[in-house]
């Protein structure tokens, strides 16, 4: 079946640095979301990508679609403390009426006092 | 506009009870999935649905059941609940991409233990 595969796992980083991950795929997608979950909630989306070299930003949060239609990134720039959660890529290929969405097993963003 | 709500927030089960939990959403989005969270592997699909009357079985269908009666609701049933299922349960909908953009809007989770 479809697989995502996202890195990294978990990441310790000073607050004010750059946040990078990304999410990899063998299976093309029609879809890139990428989602934030807080401790005790469900996640939240936090930017939607439609098309393939699509980049859009939201805030401080950059992500983009990749030309092969098989990978995305999340760029967080001057990280804060509020960062700390977990972050999901997830991809949908909307086949039909099939429009299941398949989610990374999430990267764990650790900001370090 | 509450969203997706999912009933319970918690809940403690013996091994070999049933329950269900429940997701009702009020956004009028046709496709609903079940998903379970469990340390280091993420968000698994257990079932979905398409729309009323329509359901499919996700990466991890086993020990549950589902069905979608109205647009609104799609309960999930543990027929007999084992420790393997001692999860956080995600209910999402979403739009079809019929109707529109397909972000997927989640509930707060249930958290379930079984002991």
């Amino acid at each position: 079946g479809q697989q995502l595969n996202q890195s990294p796992q978990s990441m310790f980083i000073q607050e004010g640095e750059d946040v990078s991950m990304n999410c990899t795929s063998s299976s093309i997608f029609n879809t890139w979301l990428w989602y934030k979950q807080d401790p005790g909630e469900g996640p939240v989306l936090l930017i939607a990508l439609y098309k393939a070299g699509e980049l859009t930003s939201n805030g401080r949060l950059t992500a983009q679609f990749g030309i092969t239609r098989k990978d995305s990134f999340l760029n967080i720039s001057a990280s804060i403390p509020s960062d700390v959660g977990i972050y999901f890529c997830a991809g949908q290929l909307k086949a039909n009426r099939d429009d299941k969405i398949i989610f990374g097993k999430g990267t764990r963003l650790h900001i370090l006092p | 506009n509450a969203g997706v709500t999912q009933t319970p927030k918690f809940q403690v089960l013996k091994t070999g009870q049933s329950m269900t939990l429940q997701c009702a959403q009020d956004m009028n989005h046709e496709y609903m999935s079940w998903y379970r969270q469990d340390p280091g592997m993420g968000l698994r699909l257990i079932h979905y649905s398409v729309g009323a009357g329509i359901t499919d079985q996700g990466e991890v269908p086993n020990g549950y059941n589902v069905s979608r009666s109205t647009t609104e609701d799609f309960p999930l049933r543990l027929l007999s609940a084992a420790p393997s299922q001692t999860s956080v349960y995600f209910c999402a909908s979403n739009l079809s991409g019929e109707q529109g953009n397909t972000e997927a809007f989640f509930g707060q989770g249930t958290r379930l233990t079984v002991v």
